[in-house]
């Protein structure tokens, strides 16, 4: 089965930048989407397709993905930002077909 | 857009069986495959199963596909989830979601979730 690693925790200031990332064999050769969740409420779509934001994400978040790692990089970041982040790949040819990273939480010091 | 409301957890016992419900709105519901993604507590996001638009074509995670089935009626614009012989480790929110591009796409519709708790 394919596998998205994220690191637990990440801390920022407010301000600066965070980056969040996602390791997978060759994750390059996917498509990379994340997801915001915030406590008691349904994940929120910020990036997808690597690097394409929905309307109504702020510009401030921005995606890479090259690789073994796909980045979620978001900048002058905001307490309101504190959430978990997770991503998420298709995985055609094993089981699970769709896989999730195990998030991380973003925490704005 | 899509707008989607889950309904039927609660709390069930060990070896019993629960049927969640996903009621849709907002779009054309038989042109959309749909999927149901469950979140332990304190755990990351699981994908469990997609149906296509359909329901010709089912598929499920591996450890679930004995005990949970997936199913819709497009006429009710609603999504099923049957879920048999429960166990502890089954404790979840459940989500459903539409996933755009299907093989390679992301989900940009997900329900606010119905939490399942299986205890004695």
């Amino acid at each position: 089965s394919y596998v998205l690693t994220q690191p637990p925790s990440v801390s920022v200031a407010p301000g600066k930048t965070a980056r969040i990332t996602c390791g997978g064999n060759n994750i390059g050769s996917k498509s990379v989407h994340w997801y915001q969740q915030k406590p008691g409420q349904a994940p929120v779509l910020v990036i997808y397709y690597d690097t394409d934001r929905p309307s109504g994400i702020p510009e401030r978040f921005s995606g890479s993905n090259s690789g073994n790692t796909a980045t979620l990089t978001i900048s002058r970041v905001e307490a309101g930002d504190e959430a978990d982040y997770c991503c998420q790949v298709w995985d055609t040819s094993s089981d699970p077909l769709v896989v999730f990273g195990g998030g991380t939480k973003l925490t704005v010091l | 857009e899509m707008q989607l409301v889950e309904s039927g957890g609660g709390l069930v016992q060990p070896g019993g069986s629960l049927r969640l419900s996903c009621a849709a709105s907002g779009v054309t519901f038989s042109a959309y495959w749909m999927s149901w993604v469950r979140q332990a507590p304190g755990k990351g996001l699981e994908w469990v199963a997609n149906i296509k638009h359909d329901g010709s074509e089912t598929y499920y995670v591996d450890s679930l596909k004995d005990r949970f089935t997936i199913s819709r009626d497009n006429a009710k614009n609603s999504l099923y989830l049957q879920m048999n012989s429960l166990r502890a480790e089954d404790t979840a929110v459940y989500y459903c979601a539409s996933p755009r591009d299907y093989d390679q796409g992301y989900f940009d519709s997900w329900g606010q979730g119905t939490l399942v708790t299986v205890s004695s």
